[in-house]
């Protein structure tokens, strides 16, 4: 297998604030990323497929200037939730592709 | 459109009750199948990969199979710790490597 890590697991911020969240490959390069986000009991959904060297590709109706992406090295993409409301709380989860897609464990955010 | 759909949404069964969880899809065209499990908070863990009809992959009490049309996931024997949430995903041969999600099953075995 493959290690996909987050940081933070978990994160409270107040409305208006930004939010970094990292997604680091541990054991492997990836030239992509993927961004997830899920709701209780729902599935994952796509939000963003982050390309190292280049702008990052933004799923239809996911606001490229409020989910700021940024794939800094081959084991390194960032997301930026920028002004957050408590709309955006929500587990965000990243995957990178090693043959397979791997997974994080997953970064829960809570605006207040 | 590519579509995933998996049923049924949720599955209760009693310890060593076997049972198949189905996966159904439709792709202009098929790279690979995906299954995977995920716990409550938890990040998906990647189960198994299928390329092909006809293709089965086993991993203890878990054993995919695959058709043209669907996947499906059986369980035998299962314990409790084999309760979470079973991911079917399909990888399109079109959209680089981004993965079309079903929307899951919620497995709970009971002691």
């Amino acid at each position: 297998g493959a290690v996909v890590s987050q940081h933070p697991s978990w994160v409270i911020c107040k409305s208006g604030t930004s939010v970094k969240i990292e997604c680091r490959s541990l054991d492997f390069q990836a030239t992509t990323m993927f961004w997830y986000r899920q709701f209780p009991k729902q599935s994952l959904m796509l939000m963003a497929t982050s390309n190292e060297g280049s702008k990052a590709t933004y799923e239809q109706g996911v606001e490229k200037d409020k989910f700021l992406i940024n794939h800094a090295s081959l084991t390194l993409s960032t997301l930026t939730v920028t002004s957050a409301h408590p709309e955006d709380s929500s587990f965000y989860i990243c995957s990178a592709p090693k043959g397979t897609q791997y997974f994080g464990p997953g970064t829960r955010l809570l605006v207040l | 459109e590519d579509q995933v759909t998996q049923s049924p949404e949720a599955l209760r069964l009693q310890e060593g009750e076997s049972s198949s969880l189905n996966c159904s899809y439709t792709v202009s065209g098929l790279r690979g199948l995906f299954w995977y499990r995920q716990d409550p908070g938890k990040g998906p863990e990647f189960l198994f990969t299928l390329y092909s009809a006809g293709e089965e992959k086993e991993k203890e009490r878990l054993k995919a199979t695959l058709t043209k049309k669907e996947s499906f996931l059986h369980i035998t024997a299962p314990k409790p710790e084999d309760s979470a949430t079973y991911l079917c995903a399909v990888h399109p041969i079109q959209g680089a490597q981004k993965l079309v999600f079903g929307q899951g099953t919620r497995l709970t075995i009971n002691p």
